[in-house]
């Protein structure tokens, strides 16, 4: 099987710009999470998503959304970007309960400048 | 608020030397427990996870972690570790259904050949 896939790998931006992430599950796997890492706060929940709603979130501005389609696909949108955004975003994927293990992509590395 | 702490940053190990990371969780009720490992320049990967019954698990490469719930710890294991196992590892804790893994910090592991 194909693992977790995330476009586009590498992005550069200037702060007040907007972002897209894109991220594509595991065939199978109908929910989505997305992470934050960052050298100073490690790995930090953004939100989850599962047949199409968010059923969790973490503590961050409203600025940092997402949405998920109905093939599973899930994308994470960042508004008026700061300079404190630039981190790797992780999107992984898991087949349906907060048991199954979740699956990491290799990450969107994005550089605010 | 539920948190994870890995208390080793930095473990620098000689090859064939016994491995122990620790990892201790803030949280009395039911929880799932993952460690993770980075391997230089690639995406996380599950190498362990915990559910339910026997609180030694095993995992991949060698691995191994004992869960004690009296003592909030899922500590991994490795008898005898190689200059491949160089990486940083992480350990996760999904607590009460939430749908989110909190991270500990990791631990960055470097194995001298």
């Amino acid at each position: 099987k194909a693992g977790v896939t995330q476009t586009p790998r590498y992005l550069i931006k200037t702060r007040g710009q907007q972002v897209t992430l894109s991220c594509s599950p595991i065939s199978g796997h109908r929910s989505v999470s997305w992470y934050q890492q960052t050298p100073g706060q490690g790995l930090q929940f953004l939100f989850e998503y599962f047949s199409e709603t968010q059923r969790n979130k973490g503590n961050f501005p409203g600025r940092f959304s997402g949405r998920q389609f109905s093939n599973s696909r899930s994308e994470m949108n960042v508004s008026t970007l700061e300079l404190g955004d630039s981190a790797l975003y992780l999107c992984a994927s898991s087949l349906t309960t907060e048991a199954d293990p979740q699956y990491f992509g290799p990450g969107t590395r994005l550089l605010v400048l | 608020a539920q948190s994870v702490s890995q208390h080793n940053h930095h473990v620098i190990l000689s090859e064939a030397a016994s491995l122990e990371l620790g990892c201790n969780y803030s949280y009395g009720g039911t929880v799932n427990l993952f460690w993770y490992v980075q391997y230089p320049g690639q995406h996380l990967q599950l190498l362990l996870k915990y559910f339910s019954g026997d609180p030694l698990v095993k995992g991949i490469k060698g691995f191994e972690a004992e869960f004690i719930k009296s003592k909030f710890s899922f500590n991994l294991r490795k008898p005898s570790v190689q200059w491949s196992d160089t990486a940083e590892y992480f350990c996760a804790v999904n607590a009460d259904s939430s749908y989110k893994l909190i991270f500990g910090s990791g631990t960055r592991l470097l194995v001298r050949p």
